[in-house]
């Protein structure tokens, strides 16, 4: 099993539509839960990071977190043509020293359509 | 804003060369990381550092892998003998690494590496 699993996609959708990306994962030890957007040949960037358990909300995009199920979500809400991306969910353990690797989901290519 | 830079954006070489990847990280922070991406496939970790030495590494990360913090800004990563399954983007990120809190890492728009 994978330690994350999220669908790849692609994810078309018309404007204004809200948007529902999920990852699901396997490692009990995850306890940061992050969300990046990457456009096609960029880097990743940073939308939002939680911690615990619930809803976090940050603009049009809420991020869900619910550790006894292993599976977070991150909703998008108006979305817009520029919302079109790769959304990747990433996860890391608690920290020791401080710094911790990021695991992955594959990513899920989204279209938002005019 | 301040972001993680990455030089070059795109670096081709031939297969058995050297290639140094460079970064310069978030000023603040403490804790460096490079990941690499494959065409069509996920990000992945390949090291952390942390106080001038290595904190992390994965399977990836062999002997033909190396980094270095040569100044107090530069974070470089070093293939010694490249080959053809190690083309992709590379990323570099930064973060702070606070104590008790998210380890929120920042990335670099990448260098894609094209190994000949």
């Amino acid at each position: 099993q994978k330690e994350v699993e999220q669908d790849p996609g692609p994810l078309s959708v018309p404007e204004g539509a809200i948007v529902s990306l999920n990852c699901t994962y396997s490692n009990s030890a995850f306890q940061y839960f992050m969300w990046y957007r990457q456009y096609s040949r960029k880097g990743p960037e940073l939308l939002m990071y939680t911690y615990s358990s619930g809803n976090k909300e940050d603009g049009r995009f809420t991020a869900q977190v619910d550790k006894s199920s292993k599976y977070i979500s991150l909703f998008i809400r108006d979305s817009q043509p520029s919302d079109s991306a790769t959304y990747l969910c990433a996860m890391s353990d608690i920290l020791t020293g401080g710094g911790n690797k990021l695991t992955f989901g594959t990513g899920t290519q989204l279209k938002v359509e005019l | 804003e301040p972001e993680v830079t990455q030089t070059p954006s795109h670096q081709v070489t031939q297969m058995g060369q050297e290639v140094i990847l460079r970064c310069v990280p978030i000023s603040n922070h403490l804790y460096f990381y490079w990941y690499r991406q494959i065409l069509g496939q996920k990000v992945e970790f390949l090291v952390s550092f942390y106080n001038n030495e290595i904190s992390e590494k994965s399977e990836i990360f062999d002997d033909q892998f190396s980094v270095e913090r040569p100044d107090g800004s530069n974070f470089t990563l070093k293939i010694r003998s490249t080959k053809l399954e190690d083309s992709a983007m590379y990323f570099c990120a930064s973060s702070e690494a606070r104590q008790g809190g998210a380890d929120t890492q920042y990335f670099g728009p990448g260098t894609r590496l094209t190994v000949l």
